[in-house]
C-alpha cells in the first residue's frame, strides 16, 4: 500500500500570511493526489484533484503543486475561514490513503 | 444537486454486525464509483472502500478487509457497507462519498464497545 506524509503536522499562522503544506507518498503517484480542508464539526470538502486542478467554487488563493512523490498545498494568502485541517489523498492505487492531516491553527 | 444520505450507525458489541446503507440522489448512480471514508473521533479521514461501477470490482483498506463487504444496488441508488466481527478500533463517523470523495454525505456514526 501507499503510504502518505504531512509536513507540518500541525502551524500556527496569521491572517495575511502564505501556507505551504507538504504531503509526500511512499512511492510515485504520478499527478494522482487530492487536497481536502476540513473544519470542526463539519464535513471534509476537496479542495483540489489531479494535484493542481482546483475544484470549481474554491477560491484561487489555494493551489498544489507536485508530481511523482512531493506535493504542496499553497494558501496564497490565509483567511479567517481557512483556519482547518487539511489532508492529502492519493488516488493513483488502491487501496486509496490519506495523509495524516495538517492542522492551521490561528498565531 | 448531489445528495448522499447515510443510515445504520448504532451502538454495537464488539463482535457484533451492522449494515450501513447510502442513498444517493442528483446524479446518475450507475455512472460513478461509490466509497467508504471514515473518521474515528478526533482523528483523521481513513479510506475504507469502494464499490467501482458495474463490473468494475471492489477494494478495501487492510484494516477491514476480510471482514467489511461493500455492494451496491444501481436500481435503488444505494450503497451499502456490511461490517461484520466489529472492533472497538472500529468506531467513528462513516461517510459516503461520491467518486473519489468529490461529493460527500453528512455520515453516520458507528459505536462499537461492550
Amino acid at each position: 500500500d501507499i503510504q502518505m506524509t504531512q509536513s507540518p503536522s500541525a502551524m500556527s499562522a496569521s491572517v495575511g500570511d502564505r501556507v505551504t503544506i507538504t504531503c509526500r507518498a511512499s512511492q510515485d503517484i504520478s499527478n494522482s493526489l487530492a487536497w481536502f480542508q476540513q473544519k470542526p464539526g463539519t464535513v471534509p470538502k476537496r479542495l483540489i484533484y489531479a494535484a493542481s486542478s482546483l475544484q470549481s467554487g474554491v477560491p484561487s488563493r489555494f493551489s498544489g503543486s507536485g508530481s511523482g512523490t512531493e506535493f504542496t498545498l499553497t494558501i496564497s494568502s490565509l483567511q479567517p475561514e481557512d483556519f482547518a485541517t487539511y489532508y492529502c489523498l492519493q488516488h493513483k492505487n488502491y487501496p486509496r490513503t490519506f495523509g495524516p492531516g495538517t492542522k492551521v491553527d490561528i498565531k | 444537486e448531489v445528495q448522499l444520505l447515510e443510515s445504520g450507525g448504532d451502538l454495537v458489541q464488539p463482535g457484533g454486525s451492522l449494515r450501513l446503507s447510502c442513498a444517493a440522489s442528483g446524479f446518475t448512480f450507475g455512472n460513478y464509483d461509490m466509497t467508504w471514508v471514515r473518521q474515528a473521533p478526533g482523528k483523521g479521514l481513513e479510506w475504507v472502500s469502494i464499490a467501482k461501477t458495474s463490473g468494475g470490482g471492489t477494494y478495501y483498506a487492510d484494516s477491514v478487509k476480510g471482514r467489511f463487504t461493500i455492494s451496491r444496488d444501481n436500481s435503488k441508488n444505494t450503497v451499502y457497507l456490511q461490517m461484520n466481527y466489529l472492533r472497538a478500533e472500529d468506531t467513528a463517523v462513516y461517510y459516503c462519498t461520491l467518486g473519489d470523495s468529490l461529493n460527500w454525505g453528512q455520515g453516520t456514526l458507528v459505536t462499537v464497545s461492550s
